[in-house]
C-alpha cells in the first residue's frame, strides 16, 4: 500500500546540535530513495538521495543512513541551523519497467530552538 | 539554473468550476509528475508523464485530467470542482530514466469556494 501522513509527527532541536529525522518507507521493492526539505507554502526542495545498493550517503551537513532489512531511512543534519527548520520527507521510488512513481512517506516537522 | 514553472501560482473557484493548471519542466526533462498537497499532509501522487505518455496514475480522481504537450509542459484539468478539491498542486521534473532526482515547481494552490 501507499504511505499516506495524516499527522505530523515534530522534532525540536536546539541550534548547533545534531537531528536525526527517522522515514519508514511501504515497498520493500523500493530502490531509490530521497529526502526533501519542505517550506510552508513552497515546494519540496531536494536534499540527498539514495540507492538501495547503498546503505550510507553523505552530503554537506547531512547523512542518509538506509537499513533495508527494517524498511527505514534516517536523515542525519549535523550542527542544525535555523533554517533548517522546515517539514522533511522521505519519497521511495521502485524501478519497474514503465512506472514513474515517487511515494512520499509521513512528514517530520523539525523546529530548530535558539 | 532555470526550475519547474507552475502557474498560476494562487487559484480561487467556485464550487462545479473548472480550473486548469500549468507545468513546465525544467529544460531537458522530458518527465513530469504531479501531487497534490492538503494542509499538514505529505504530497500525494495524481499521474505522471514520460515522454508525452502516461506513464502511471496514481489517487487521481476521474474528474480531473492530465496530458503532457510535445514541448513537454504539461496541464492538469479538473473539472466539477468540489470543496475537497482546495489544496496545493506540485509539479515536478525528471530527466527520463527511472530513479533520478526529482524536482519540484513553488506549486498552485488552488482555492475552491
Amino acid at each position: 500500500g501507499e504511505s499516506v501522513g495524516l499527522h505530523l509527527p515534530t522534532l525540536s532541536v536546539q541550534e548547533g546540535d545534531n537531528s536525526i529525522i527517522n522515514c519508514a518507507y511501504s515497498n520493500s521493492a523500493s530502490d531509490y530513495f530521497i529526502w526533501y526539505k519542505q517550506e510552508s507554502g513552497k515546494g519540496p526542495q531536494f536534499i540527498i538521495d539514495i540507492r538501495s545498493n547503498m546503505d550510507k550517503r553523505q552530503g554537506q551537513r547531512v547523512t542518509v543512513l538506509l537499513n533495508k532489512t527494517v524498511k527505514h531511512l534516517s536523515l542525519q543534519i549535523a550542527a542544525t541551523q535555523p533554517g533548517d527548520s522546515a517539514v522533511y520527507f522521505c519519497a521511495e521510488n521502485k524501478a519497474t519497467s514503465g512506472t514513474y512513481k515517487y511515494i512520499f512517506g509521513t512528514g517530520t516537522r523539525l523546529k530548530v530552538l535558539a | 539554473a532555470a526550475g519547474v514553472i507552475q502557474s498560476p501560482r494562487h487559484l480561487i473557484k467556485e464550487k462545479r468550476e473548472t480550473a486548469t493548471l500549468k507545468c513546465y519542466p525544467i529544460p531537458r526533462h522530458d518527465t513530469v509528475y504531479w501531487y497534490q498537497q492538503g494542509p499538514g499532509q505529505d504530497p500525494q501522487f495524481l499521474i505522471s508523464f514520460y515522454e508525452k505518455m502516461q506513464s502511471d496514475k496514481g489517487s487521481i480522481p476521474d474528474r480531473f485530467s492530465a496530458q503532457q504537450f510535445s514541448d513537454y509542459h504539461s496541464e492538469l484539468n479538473m473539472s466539477s470542482l468540489e470543496l475537497g478539491d482546495s489544496a496545493l498542486y506540485f509539479c515536478a521534473s525528471s530527466l527520463g530514466a527511472l530513479n533520478e532526482k526529482l524536482f519540484f515547481g513553488s506549486g498552485t494552490q488552488l482555492s475552491v469556494l
